[in-house]
């Protein structure tokens, strides 16, 4: 399967724990993109790297949150100290330029107890 | 970014082609509209895109007002797995990175 792909698929976490993701993009993808997802919301934007530069974060990324992508292929998202309020699906894509057509993975899924 | 406006849930026989409105009444000469659908505990799938021509392609047709302010994605013969939430979505075409994607139109296949 050549598409976009996320480590875990689900992880349970009590809270004040630090968590870490993996996505792995499609393989020439210069762009990567991490959303996430509450239940019954649209995914929405954290982040995103063109090569290895992250380039935008929004407003709902706080200081707790990290992203990088440090060779340009793969990137990692991760949570300190994390939150009752952080539990949600975390969504990673990725596209070839600047462009609105954007592969997603299948997403890790976020429970803070 | 302009805002779209999307009925909550449809519903469509097996079969029958679904028709999945979309308002966007603000939308801007440089913005383009782009669907993508969500089928449950999957990640969004892109679908179509399109600034003022209709479009098809092998999954669904684009069909966008003569002033552009609405517009319709046609599942032409729906199957149980085009279950899922469709998300509208307008986006200039340079310089955004962002997908605004709201909360989308929840559509049942029924068999």
């Amino acid at each position: 399967d050549t598409g976009v792909s996320q480590d875990p698929r689900h992880k349970i976490t009590k809270r004040g724990q630090n968590v870490t993701f993996r996505c792995d993009p499609i393989s020439e993808h210069n762009r990567l993109y991490w959303y996430r997802q509450t239940l019954g919301q649209g995914p929405e934007f954290l982040t995103y790297f063109q090569n290895e530069a992250q380039l935008e974060k929004s407003r709902l990324l706080s200081d707790r949150f990290s992203a990088e992508r440090p060779k340009g292929s793969f990137s990692t998202l991760e949570i300190q100290r994390t939150e009752q309020g952080d539990s949600a699906m975390y969504l990673c894509a990725s596209s070839l330029g600047e462009t609105g057509t954007r592969f997603f993975g299948p997403g890790t899924r976020l429970t803070v107890l | 970014d302009a805002k779209t406006t999307q009925p909550t849930s449809m519903d469509c026989a097996e079969g029958r082609a679904a028709n999945l409105p979309c308002n966007h009444s603000t939308i801007s000469g440089n913005e383009y509209v782009y669907w993508y659908r969500q089928i449950h505990s999957q990640g969004p799938q892109y679908i179509i895109h399109g600034l003022k021509n209709n479009e098809t392609n092998e999954m669904a047709s684009l069909i966008i007002t003569e002033d552009r302010k609405s517009s319709t994605l046609i599942l032409p013969h729906a199957t149980l797995r085009d279950t899922a939430v469709y998300y509208c979505i307008v986006r200039v075409a340079t310089g955004a990175n962002n997908l605004f994607f709201g909360t989308g139109t929840r559509l049942t296949v029924i068999p």
